[in-house]
């Protein structure tokens, strides 16, 4: 079935430095990659998505990568701060009978050290 | 922004008993909301898709009798825990759609079942 990997699990980094999460989505019909941020006992919260005919996406500190060809794409937070500390989700959508389904990946949790 | 308001935040009930949780689009019309599991330290597990004006659509080993899903409205969808358990205690998510691609999640409702 439909299925989305995510790494690593746990990340730990400097105040300043760089953070990167990768995905692999199996679903090659999949053409929209959203990011979610979740921190503790709150939903998830959308911080960036791109469409799949889209190669990058930036806003601020933060962006993404696509690469179709491999079902790989990243997000990338640079000048990392104590509050991008929290866990975050990649998911994978395509339209499944006009429902546009998520598959979430299994999460990162991102310690950002002071 | 699109806004879904979640509630409760928390709820605590005893074995046996049944709780309802709503799940409101604030600003925008929502066809499709969907339900979300999610155990700690794990990512959303889909439970159902839930249709304006028709059955709910469960997704495989989601006991359609036990957790009940009501959108009777564009901007209204409920969950409804019957007879919970201690194994039913756990973080439900809603999230729904506006106009674009993004969903957008309610705050989760914390379900402690004693």
């Amino acid at each position: 079935g439909e299925n989305v990997e995510q790494h690593p699990s746990t990340l730990s980094v400097q105040e300043g430095d760089s953070a990167v999460i990768k995905c692999t989505y199996s679903d090659s019909a999949s053409n929209y990659f959203p990011w979610y941020k979740q921190e503790l006992g709150k939903g998830p919260q959308l911080i960036i998505d791109i469409r799949s005919n889209v190669g990058e996406k930036k806003d601020q500190r933060i962006a993404v990568t696509l690469n179709k060809t491999a079902k790989h794409f990243s997000l990338h937070i640079t000048e990392t701060q104590p509050e991008d500390s929290a866990v975050y989700f990649c998911a994978a959508s395509g339209t499944t009978s006009g429902t546009y389904k998520y598959i979430f990946g299994t999460g990162t949790r991102l310690k950002v050290l002071a | 922004g699109a806004v879904v308001s979640q509630h409760p935040s928390r709820v605590i009930c005893k074995s046996g008993t049944s709780v309802k949780i709503e799940c409101r689009s604030l600003d925008f019309q929502a066809t499709t909301m969907f339900w979300y599991r999610q155990f700690p330290k794990q990512s959303l597990m889909l439970m159902a898709t839930s249709n304006e004006g028709s059955k709910a659509t469960y997704e495989q080993g989601v006991e359609k009798d036990k957790f009940l899903i009501n959108h009777a409205s564009l901007t209204l969808s409920t969950l409804t825990v019957t007879s919970a358990h201690p194994e039913d205690s756990s973080f439900y998510i809603c999230s729904a759609r506006g106009q674009g691609d993004g969903y957008t999640f309610g705050s989760g409702t914390r379900l402690t079942v004693v």
